[in-house]
């Protein structure tokens, strides 16, 4: 119950096209879910959350879309580009991000120029 | 710029020694981080709940007597990994939350990558 299940597992985007990474939960105590970007070597940074009370939401180029009564939630990364070439990690986790956090399995997004 | 930092972000030791990573948190105060283990092309692994000022919680299957966690402040916490083996080498980070206990934001540090030879 407190998985949550990320794919794809890679993703191949060209350059402008749309990349899109999902994410299935069961614990419906979750109420915050971010979404982290992670390089080679790096630790993961914090790129846009959402809480359950909202549909979706928007930052730039990045879009959570969330379905509540589905229990999934999606990124979105609108115009891919080659520098967007990471790992991406959705998450969930009780009582905000105070909690510790459930990760997902990760996606390995590359861009094509 | 970074709000939690790690360190060493490199360390290589031989079998059998204990190895020390600090995180800290730059700019605000902590009074709970966490520590992760990533193994390569894998997801973060929650080892433990660094506490300050009381016992660190462990996830089932870490062992808490080989990572010795200590929450000496409420911006330094540190993972003592001991008698380190092969196995044990891993990237290591930890996460802090901003603002304490209504805060939405969890920082992670750099990571810390650990070679036990």
């Amino acid at each position: 119950q407190q998985q949550v299940k990320q794919s794809p597992q890679s993703l191949i985007v060209q350059k402008g096209g749309i990349s899109i990474i999902n994410c299935a939960y069961e614990n419906t105590a979750f109420d915050y879910f971010p979404w982290y970007q992670q390089f080679p070597g790096k630790g993961p940074a914090l790129l846009i959350a959402i809480r359950p009370d909202v549909s979706e939401k928007k930052e730039g180029r990045f879009t959570i879309s969330f379905n509540k009564s589905a229990k999934q939630f999606s990124l979105h990364i609108m115009d891919s580009q080659p520098g967007d070439s990471a790992t991406y990690f959705c998450a969930a986790s009780v009582d905000q991000g105070a909690q510790k956090l459930v990760f997902g399995q990760g996606t390995r997004l590359t861009i094509n120029p | 710029g970074a709000v939690v930092s790690q360190h060493p972000s490199r360390v290589i030791c031989k079998s059998g020694t204990s190895v020390k990573i600090e995180c800290r948190s730059l700019d605000f105060q902590a009074t709970t981080m966490f520590w992760y283990r990533q193994f390569p092309k894998q997801s973060l692994m929650l080892m433990a709940t660094s506490n300050e000022g009381s016992k660190a919680t462990y996830e089932q299957g870490v062992e808490k007597d080989k990572f010795l966690i200590n929450h000496a402040s409420l911006t330094l916490s540190t993972l003592t990994v001991t008698s380190a083996h092969p196995e044990d080498s891993s990237f290591y980070i930890c996460s802090a939350p901003r603002g304490g206990i209504s805060t939405d934001t969890q920082y992670f540090g750099p990571g810390t990558r650990l070679t036990v030879l």
